[in-house]
């Protein structure tokens, strides 16, 4: 059973292009969340999503940054026109429902570094 | 607003017992977990807490109490290989399944 997955595990990009994070979640898990981690931080909420759906967007940036779990295939955070300070580890996490919720399984994230 | 405080580092020798303490501030309090990252890479589940007492797994227990807002965890028998960064979270029940992690503590051990 395959753990949570995120690619790239490295992205870079020049300021002002747009970067593309990919998370598939484990099996039969139906709930993802993105968290942003800067070094010797803790990890910050972003947004919260389960199939087609947006439960709660509220650490998300309200410009540039979108995320959507589509019925088929992974869930994408994207991030338009990217600044230096946009460079992070994103972390991608998904549960089962229910008292699934207590435990998250966490992907190996994806650095980004924007130049 | 939600808001947690750890020890930013803690140093330990193997094999003895260290106590990583999370005080936390929620509105919505639901429960209380902790996850170990080593090196920026994948945090890991280690443990939750919905109810006052002690958990126990392996090595590793878990305190939660309610009324003092407040949780530990508690590493026996230190190996090498538990230097890594320790973070409580908390789930608040107006916030969905979503967790508010603290800053973490980096453990060393020391031989």
């Amino acid at each position: 059973n395959a753990g949570v997955m995120q690619n790239p595990r490295h992205l870079v990009r020049r300021r002002g292009q747009e970067a593309r994070l990919r998370c598939s979640p484990m099996k039969g898990h139906s709930h993802v969340y993105w968290y942003r981690q800067l070094p010797e931080e803790g990890l910050k909420f972003m947004v919260y999503l389960q199939k087609e759906n947006i439960i709660d967007e509220s650490g998300m940036p309200k410009e540039r940054f979108s995320a959507e779990f589509p019925k088929e295939g992974p869930s994408i955070l994207r991030i338009q026109q990217v600044v230096r300070g946009d460079s992070a580890a994103y972390f991608c996490a998904s549960s089962r429902p229910g008292t699934g919720l207590n435990e998250q399984f966490f992907g190996p994230g994806t650095r980004l570094t924007v130049l | 607003g939600q808001s947690l405080e750890q020890p930013s580092e803690v140093t330990a020798v193997e094999g003895a017992i260290v106590q990583i303490n999370c005080t936390y501030q929620t509105s919505g309090f639901y429960g209380l977990s902790w996850y170990q990252q080593h090196d920026g890479g994948a945090p890991t589940f280690l443990s939750y807490n919905a109810l006052d007492g002690l958990e126990e797994t392996g090595r590793f227990s878990s305190f939660l109490s309610r009324s003092d807002s407040y949780g530990y965890l508690l590493l026996q028998e230190l190996q090498m290989k538990d230097s890594a960064s320790y973070f409580c979270a908390v789930r608040d029940y107006n916030q969905g399944g979503k967790l508010i992690f603290g800053q973490g503590t980096e453990l060393s051990v020391k031989p």
